[in-house]
């Protein structure tokens, strides 16, 4: 496809149940990022790959939170043990460039994760 | 720590009118900014970048200048439509891989 595919679009778990949210980046980019967006605010950096290494993961708010993308295209953000607090939009975005930084990002819609 | 701001409040203006979006950030010193649109249910989508040795850039209908005196950006719109109704984000970002830190974003509402 011609831009960033994420799946599931909505994902409803009971708490304590792990979840597996899957990316696809546009094909031949390097970056690919993982952010969280809360209701109303601004996305929030989760973590970063340069194709299969995975080169800052500060943002991650817990050791639930793990993240892979094996073979440097599709990514998967896992979240064990869900809690309420993570229900919120996860976003993925991916851009061309490994390095010098300033290049657009392309997202994808996100995944709407609620936590019941 | 890093502190990003964008008018909380939703933006309404006319149609033909010019919408102005202020992004102020404070304890960073970003080499770039960038502007995003996000509709409802959509990811954020890219508008135009602007680098800190840059004072103005122009697309179209868009318009964005970066003060780094007084730590501002300020995002136009001109002879807005009601298409032009979304949320727009304000990004920056220190080189390196692009890692950007984004604000809440401020929601404009365009009417006829």
């Amino acid at each position: 496809g011609a831009g960033v595919s994420q799946s599931p679009r909505y994902k409803v778990a009971k708490r304590g149940q792990d979840v597996a949210l899957r990316c696809d980046p546009i094909s031949g980019h390097v970056s690919l990022f993982w952010y969280q967006q809360a209701l109303g605010q601004g996305p929030e950096f989760l973590t970063y790959f340069q194709n299969e290494a995975q080169l800052d993961k500060s943002g991650l708010p817990s050791d639930r939170f793990f993240a892979e993308r094996p073979e440097g295209s599709v990514s998967t953000l896992k979240i064990q043990r869900t809690q309420q607090e993570d229900s919120a939009v996860y976003l993925c975005a991916s851009s061309l460039v490994q390095a010098g930084g300033n290049e657009k990002l392309f997202f994808g819609s996100g995944t709407q994760l609620s936590v019941l | 720590s890093q502190k990003i701001e964008q008018n909380s409040e939703a933006l309404n203006i006319q149609e033909g009118k010019t919408a102005t979006l202020t992004c102020n950030y404070t304890n960073y010193s970003p080499a770039y900014l960038q502007w995003y649109r996000q509709d409802p249910g959509r990811g954020p989508v890219f508008l135009l970048l602007i680098r800190e040795n840059e004072k103005e850039k122009r697309k179209e209908r868009l318009k964005v200048t970066f003060d780094t005196t007084l730590k501002q950006s300020l995002f136009h719109i001109t002879a807005s439509q009601p298409a032009d109704s979304a949320t727009y984000l304000c990004a920056l970002g220190s080189g390196g891989y692009n890692k950007l830190i984004f604000g809440a974003g401020t929601r404009l509402a365009v009417h006829p």
